[in-house]
């Protein structure tokens, strides 16, 4: 089975330049979650949606963030612009709940370096 | 606020030996709770869960024993092996799998685990 597959892997670009993070979830799960990963602040949740809606937006940072889910397999996470202290890794995961054991399946994540 | 947090930052032992990592959580609220193992330039990886109506829940090789009196949550690996290096983070959901909705999960910093050999 394929797992949560993002891209790009790694992504250096400069201060100011427009960031697109992909994310293709697990077919099937209905949740899906945008993690950032940090040495400082360890993992934070950014976004979740559920049946392709936002949920709780509550994690992103500010303005220059924003997510989409255009449909069931696909969802974006942008940032424009960009700067210096959005370098991390971003992690998009995805998730069925059915009950007790609803593993939250993490991708690989996007090593986002801005310069 | 609410949090979860790891003791310790880094535990090392010997290959062979067993290996416990320490969670402490906040939220009294929390039902669920995750161990995700992160090797380096990799995402988390599911290892073990319990809910709050457990005390214990064995896997292969590994069991995690949650105390709700102290709010304190480990996780147990037997016979470490080189493999098990790694980052071990804990994580506790709230609302998440009790119908009310997904809050994600809250994560612990996370604990280095380093196996000497």
């Amino acid at each position: 089975d394929a797992g949560v597959i993002q891209s790009p892997r790694h992504e250096v670009t400069e201060m100011g330049q427009e960031v697109t993070l992909r994310c293709k979830p697990i077919s099937g799960h209905d949740y899906l979650f945008w993690y950032r990963q940090t040495m400082m602040r360890g993992l934070e949740l950014l976004i979740y949606f559920n049946n392709n809606v936002p949920i709780d937006d509550s994690g992103m940072p500010e303005d220059r963030f924003s997510a989409k889910m255009p449909n069931a397999s696909f969802s974006t996470l942008k940032i424009q612009p960009s700067e210096p202290r959005d370098s991390a890794v971003y992690f998009c995961a995805s998730s069925f709940l059915s009950g007790f054991g609803n593993t939250i399946y993490f991708g690989e994540g996007s090593w986002l370096t801005v310069v | 606020g609410e949090s979860v947090g790891l003791h310790l930052p880094t535990l090392s032992v010997q290959e062979g030996d067993n290996s416990i990592i320490n969670c402490a959580y906040s939220n009294s609220a929390s039902d669920y709770f995750i161990w995700y193992k992160q090797e380096s330039g990799k995402g988390p990886q599911f290892i073990i869960d319990i809910r709050s109506n457990m005390d214990k829940r064995q896997g292969q090789r590994v069991t995690v024993l949650l105390n709700k009196t102290v709010k304190h949550l480990s996780l147990q690996i037997a016979a470490t092996q080189p493999g098990d290096s790694a980052v071990y983070f804990c994580a506790e959901a709230g609302r998440l799998y009790s119908g009310g909705g997904a809050d994600g999960l809250t994560f612990g910093k996370g604990t280095h685990l380093i196996i000497q050999p």
